[in-house]
């Protein structure tokens, strides 16, 4: 079946950039997303990529994705004490039925450092 | 306009009990989804609901039940609790085919 991958930690000091990377196996994944979760509450979508696209750029936010390796990285310019979450990478090969199921990764802490 | 509501925020169970988690949400929304969420192991889809009066299996049925009661709630009911049901549970909805989930704040439920 579909396989989503994460490291599960990252650390990085305020001001240096991050980066998070994930692996999918799904071959026919339409969407890539990645996802913020704060302390105790809920996921919040930050950006999502289209299959056919190779960099999505969103203010401090670049998404690249690499379709040969099937690997998808989020990269976060000016990484802020405020970005200290956990991040989960997910993918999506129902885009456009009745539903849009998601299968997601293990999810990256990312810590950081003042 | 909530969002997506969750209710309870917190339940401790103890084994064989049973109980009724409810969502709800006000963005007119086609589907609902169920979620749970351990630690090292993400987010796996317990049901989801296409439409009002749909329910399908996901990934991780066993155990629950759900009922898609009008087109804003969607219940998930553990019928005898169980440790391994210990978990933080996520609802969601998202218009169809549309690319974005909103998710609740989730219940952190715990059985002994």
């Amino acid at each position: 079946g579909e396989d989503v991958e994460q490291s599960l930690f990252l650390s990085v000091r305020e001001g240096d950039s991050s980066v998070i990377n994930c692996t999918y196996t799904d071959s026919s994944s339409t969407y890539l997303y990645w996802y913020k979760q704060e302390p105790g509450a809920g996921l919040q979508l930050l950006t999502y990529i289209f299959s056919n696209m190779d960099m999505k750029q969103d203010q401090r936010l670049t998404v690249l994705l690499n379709k040969k390796d099937k690997h998808l990285s989020l990269r976060i310019a000016d990484t802020q004490t405020g970005d200290s979450a956990i991040y989960f990478c997910a993918e999506s090969s129902d885009y456009g039925g009745a539903t849009n199921k998601l299968i997601f990764g293990t999810g990256t802490l990312l810590a950081v450092q003042p | 306009n909530a969002g997506v509501t969750q209710t309870p925020k917190f339940q401790v169970l103890k084994t064989g009990q049973s109980m009724t988690l409810q969502c709800a949400q006000d963005m007119n929304h086609n589907s609902m989804y169920w979620y749970r969420q351990d630690p090292g192991m993400g987010l796996r889809l317990i049901y989801y609901s296409a439409s009002e009066g749909t329910t399908d299996k996901g990934e991780v049925p066993n155990g629950y039940n759900v009922s898609r009661l009008n087109k804003r709630e969607f219940s998930l009911r553990l019928e005898s609790a169980a440790p391994s049901q210990t978990s933080v549970y996520f609802c969601a909805s998202s218009v169809a085919s549309a690319y974005e989930q909103y998710f609740g704040p989730g219940t952190r439920l715990t059985v002994t």
